[in-house]
């Protein structure tokens, strides 16, 4: 299978701890996207990179968070100084730059628990 | 705010019914749109794309525009007990590579 690949499946961490999360796309997508999704709600705009270009960041998108895709291939997220209301389900997507650019490929996603 | 409204349900439809799924939407610059379904512990994914105004059918799923009144729906006929699941309506703009601006979600129950 070579779908969105994402490690750690769930993390568990005590508030103020920095956490990271990695998102490995479809081989040869070259458009990466990062949501968070919280119970009851549908999925939220973090972050999106064309290669390695992170072309748009959502206001959502606090300083303690950054994203990275170094070399265009795989992803981090990472959050800093970790609050409860990080807790939420982290997804990332892959799409293709050509022939059905729009269609989204999810990874599993990672649970966030902040503690 | 750039919003895309949905009715959160359940709604709950016989097998082998038409289920009717609604979503609106504020941002008029918003140029496709898009259903997923999510199962129960699992992502998103894509079922329908829309971006002209009138309807696109794809099997069992007819998505249907209007711009004027920025409103999406899907239609489901012959709804089955697997089609159980909570959808997401979801606007997008291809000079943003289509990041998505999802609703909550509608939950949608079919009886046997």
């Amino acid at each position: 299978d070579t779908g969105v690949s994402q490690n750690p499946r769930h993390k568990i961490t005590k508030r103020g701890q920095n956490v990271t999360f990695r998102c490995d796309p479809i081989s040869e997508h070259n458009r990466l996207y990062w949501y968070r999704q919280t119970l009851g709600q549908g999925p939220e705009f973090l972050t999106y990179f064309q290669n390695e270009a992170q072309l748009e960041k959502s206001r959502l998108l606090s300083d303690r968070f950054s994203a990275e895709r170094p070399k265009g291939s795989f992803s981090t997220l990472e959050i800093q100084r970790t609050e409860q209301g990080d807790s939420a389900m982290y997804l990332c997507a892959s799409s293709s730059n050509r022939d059905r650019a729009y269609e989204q490929y999810f990874g599993p996603g990672t649970r966030l628990t902040v503690t | 705010q750039k919003e895309v409204e949905q009715n959160s349900g359940p709604l709950s439809v016989p097998e082998g019914a038409i289920a009717s799924l609604n979503c609106t939407y504020s941002d008029r610059g918003s140029q496709s749109f898009f259903w997923y379904r999510q199962y129960s512990g699992k992502s998103p994914e894509l079922i329908m794309f829309i971006y002209s105004n009138g309807d696109k059918e794809d099997g069992r799923f007819t998505a249907q525009l209007n711009k004027a009144s920025q409103y999406v729906s899907l239609l489901i006929r012959d709804s089955q007990p697997s089609d159980s699941a909570t959808y997401l309506c979801a606007g997008g703009f291809s000079n943003s590579g289509y990041a998505l601006n999802f609703g909550k979600g509608t939950s949608l129950l079919v009886t046997p």
